[in-house]
C-alpha cells in the first residue's frame, strides 16, 4: 500500500543553518511528489513538485527513487521559513496522500 | 477571485445529527476535494470529483456524502455525526487531477466539533 513518512514532528534551526526536512515513500507505481506549506494563519499551499524540478523560495527537493527519498532541503534558513511542512505522493492518478508534517522552527 | 470559500468556519454538533460543509470554488476548476486533518496524522482524503457528476471515494469516506451537482460547488454531508469525525475539514480544487499539473488551491477549513 501507498505510505508517505515524514519521520521528525520538529526541526529547530538557527537561521542561516541548512535545512533538510525528510520524506520517503512507499509506491509500487511511478511517483509523483510534492511539497506543501502551511504558514501561521495561512491555507495550505503548493511548496514545489518533483516533476518540475523548480527552487522555490531557495527550497529544492531531489527525488531518489533508489532510497525512495524527496527531501526538501535550503542551504540557508531564514526565520520566514517557519511553518508546518507536508510532503504529498499522487497515487492512482487522481489522489494524494499526505504524511504527517514536519513543523520547522527558525531561531533568530 | 474569492478562490476556494468554505462554510461554515466553525460548528458544533451533537452525535446523531447531520449537517453539510459547504466548498465552492470560482476558478473553474475541474478536481475539487475534501480532506480531514486530525492532530499528527497530516490530511486524509476523503471524497474527490474528477467533474460534474463524477464523484469518488477516498481514504477515509465512511459516514461521508458528496456530490457534484456543478462546477463551482462540492458539498460534504455528514449524515448521523459521530465524535470520531471531530476535525479540521479543508476542501481544495485545481484544474487538473489532484494539482499533479497545476497548483492545487486550498480552502480555509472548517473548524467541527461532535459532542
Amino acid at each position: 500500500a501507498q505510505r508517505v513518512t515524514q519521520p521528525e514532528k520538529l526541526l529547530s534551526v538557527f537561521k542561516g543553518a541548512p535545512v533538510e526536512l525528510k520524506c520517503n515513500y512507499s509506491y509500487s507505481g511511478s511517483p509523483e511528489l510534492f511539497w506543501y506549506v502551511q504558514y501561521s494563519r495561512q491555507r495550505l499551499q503548493l511548496l514545489l513538485r518533483h516533476i518540475s524540478r523548480e527552487s522555490i523560495k531557495g527550497f529544492t527537493a531531489d527525488l531518489n527513487k533508489g532510497e525512495t527519498s524527496f527531501h526538501l532541503k535550503k542551504p540557508f534558513a531564514q526565520e520566514e521559513d517557519s511553518a508546518m511542512y507536508y510532503c504529498a505522493l499522487l497515487y492512482n492518478t487522481d489522489k494524494l496522500i499526505f504524511g504527517t508534517g514536519t513543523r520547522l522552527q527558525v531561531f533568530p | 477571485n474569492a478562490g476556494v470559500t468554505q462554510t461554515p468556519k466553525f460548528q458544533v454538533l451533537k452525535t446523531g445529527q447531520s449537517m453539510t460543509l459547504q466548498c465552492a470554488q470560482d476558478m473553474n476548476h475541474e478536481y475539487m476535494s475534501w480532506y480531514r486533518q486530525d492532530p499528527g496524522m497530516g490530511l486524509r482524503l476523503i471524497h474527490y470529483s474528477v467533474g460534474a457528476g463524477i464523484t469518488d471515494q477516498g481514504e477515509v469516506p465512511n459516514g461521508y456524502n458528496v456530490s457534484r451537482s456543478t462546477t463551482e460547488d462540492f458539498p460534504l454531508r455528514l449524515l448521523s455525526a459521530a465524535p470520531s469525525q471531530t476535525s479540521v475539514y479543508f476542501c481544495a480544487s485545481s484544474y487538473s487531477r489532484a494539482g499533479v499539473t497545476d497548483t492545487q488551491y486550498f480552502g480555509p477549513g472548517t473548524r467541527l466539533t461532535v459532542l
